[in-house]
């Protein structure tokens, strides 16, 4: 059955260094997209990036990148040069393929960034 | 704006009244999903819905309904609310296939009493 862990209830960074944010994940579907999502203390859900199963290179968006090791069932969440509004709590997702509308969620993680 | 609409926001009510919390997106997505995210546990998927008058169960249905009637449309239903389905909920939608995530709509606060 699919799964996703994330281990790290809570995170500290001091601003402007990196972070990772760790997530593993179980699956017996070739075929599946990886997602993480930010969530502020206002509430909404904000989609970050993407990495999808087949893909060669890892994703990067902006600040954001993802550190995508598929023998290992990783999908680590990094974070450069930190800032203050990046104080929010971190979920993983996954999604198999290609016709379900099941995106199952990690437990997340909240990420303090000290100034 | 593309976007997911949920109403209302925040809803207190009490025991054994039945509540419908509303969800419209105008995106035209395939695909519509309720969740509930509590402390320490996530998000957890209610019930998913692939198309008109399509729908499935997700991990956490017990207590719920939904119909999709229109393909913007997809209210979740409460038929007789507990205390323990006091939580906050999220609608969503997305296209088809593991290529996408679900947009989300702002959230709804329930609390029953």
């Amino acid at each position: 059955a699919q799964k996703i862990t994330q281990t790290q209830p809570g995170m500290f960074v001091q601003e402007k260094e990196a972070v990772t944010l760790d997530c593993t994940y179980d699956t017996s579907d070739p075929s599946y997209g990886l997602f993480w999502y930010k969530q502020p203390s206002s509430g909404e859900m904000i989609f970050l990036i993407y990495q999808g199963s087949y893909d060669q290179q890892n994703a990067t968006e902006g600040r954001y990148s993802l550190n995508f090791q598929k023998a290992r069932k990783s999908a680590n969440l990094v974070i450069s040069a930190s800032q203050l509004g990046d104080s929010a709590m971190y979920f993983c997702a996954m999604r198999e393929g290609p016709n379900t509308g099941k995106l199952i969620f990690g437990q997340g993680t909240t990420l303090q960034v000290k100034p | 704006e593309a976007q997911v609409t949920q109403n209302p926001r925040y809803l207190i009510t009490v025991t054994g009244k039945k509540l419908t919390v509303t969800c419209s997106q105008n995106m035209n997505h395939e695909y519509m999903s309720w969740y509930r995210q509590d402390p320490g546990l996530g998000l957890r998927q209610i019930y998913y819905s692939m198309n008109v008058e399509v729908t499935d169960k997700g991990d956490v249905p017990e207590g719920y309904k939904v119909s999709r009637k229109e393909k913007r449309n997809f209210p979740l239903i409460l038929e007789s609310p507990s205390p323990n389905q006091t939580s906050l909920y999220f609608c969503a939608s997305s296209l088809s296939g593991q290529l996408y995530g679900y947009t989300f709509g702002s959230g709804t606060r329930l609390t029953v009493v």
